[in-house]
């Protein structure tokens, strides 16, 4: 199975400043046919998890523009500009490109 | 819009066994691969399984493999979990999750609220 790695495990954020979560595979995520099958999900305390991002840098729907992901290959990156208060949770990396899907340990953001 | 609604978890003996459903609504049930993922309380999230579009092909974690079985019935857009043997690790939040094709490979676009079993004499 592909081992999938994130730092930091957690993070403490001032309002209205930036955060950046790393989030490592084993082995590349790039497939034949040209996609790279890396998503972020957030966990917002007590809620079920959501899609942010998919395929490294594209966000889902709803998503607000202060998120952003990208990277390649087996080194994947999740920015948010500008944290707001809604942001806290765990946020978890997962590959998509072989079963079983994997996570990431998850990496819990939290507002000081 | 998307909803996926579980049920069917609850308390449970070592041991014994449950059923979980998970009713999905607002998109073609039948084109679309499903999974399984659980979370243990205080821990992350688990992969425990997948089944494709048309139920042709099932997938398992190695840590439930033989115990539970993944199934669908595409006439009732409903995805079910069947868990036999249980024991004390099992205990989990279990989510539903839409895949994001037929396959396997791809995201897990939604996800239902969650149904919790525990598993405790």
């Amino acid at each position: 199975d592909i081992v999938m790695t994130q730092t930091p495990l957690s993070l403490s954020v001032t309002p209205g400043q930036p955060a950046s979560i790393s989030c490592k595979s084993s082995q590349s995520l790039l497939h034949s046919d040209g996609k790279t099958y890396l998503y972020w999900y957030l966990q917002k305390p007590g809620q079920s998890p959501q899609l942010l991002i998919y395929e490294v840098s594209s966000r889902f729907s709803g998503v607000p523009d202060r998120f952003s992901g990208s990277g390649s290959g087996t080194d994947f990156t999740l920015k948010i500009s500008r944290v707001e208060a809604e942001d806290v949770g765990v946020y978890y990396c997962m590959q998509g490109i072989h079963l079983p899907p994997t996570f990431g340990q998850g990496t819990k953001v939290e507002i000081k | 819009q998307v909803q996926l609604v579980e049920s069917g978890g609850g308390v449970v003996q070592p041991g014994g066994s449950l059923r979980l459903s998970c009713a999905a609504s607002g998109f073609t049930f039948s084109s679309y691969g499903m999974h399984w993922v659980r979370q243990a309380p205080g821990k992350g999230l688990e992969w425990v399984a997948f089944i494709r579009y048309d139920g042709s092909n099932k997938y398992y974690a190695d840590s439930v493999k033989g115990r539970f079985t993944i199934s669908r019935d595409n006439s009732k857009n409903t995805l079910y979990l069947q868990m036999n043997s249980l024991r004390a690790e099992d205990t989990a939040v279990y989510y539903c999750a839409k895949g994001g094709g037929p396959y396997g490979s791809g995201s897990l676009d939604y996800w239902g609220q969650g149904t919790l079993v525990t598993v405790s004499s």
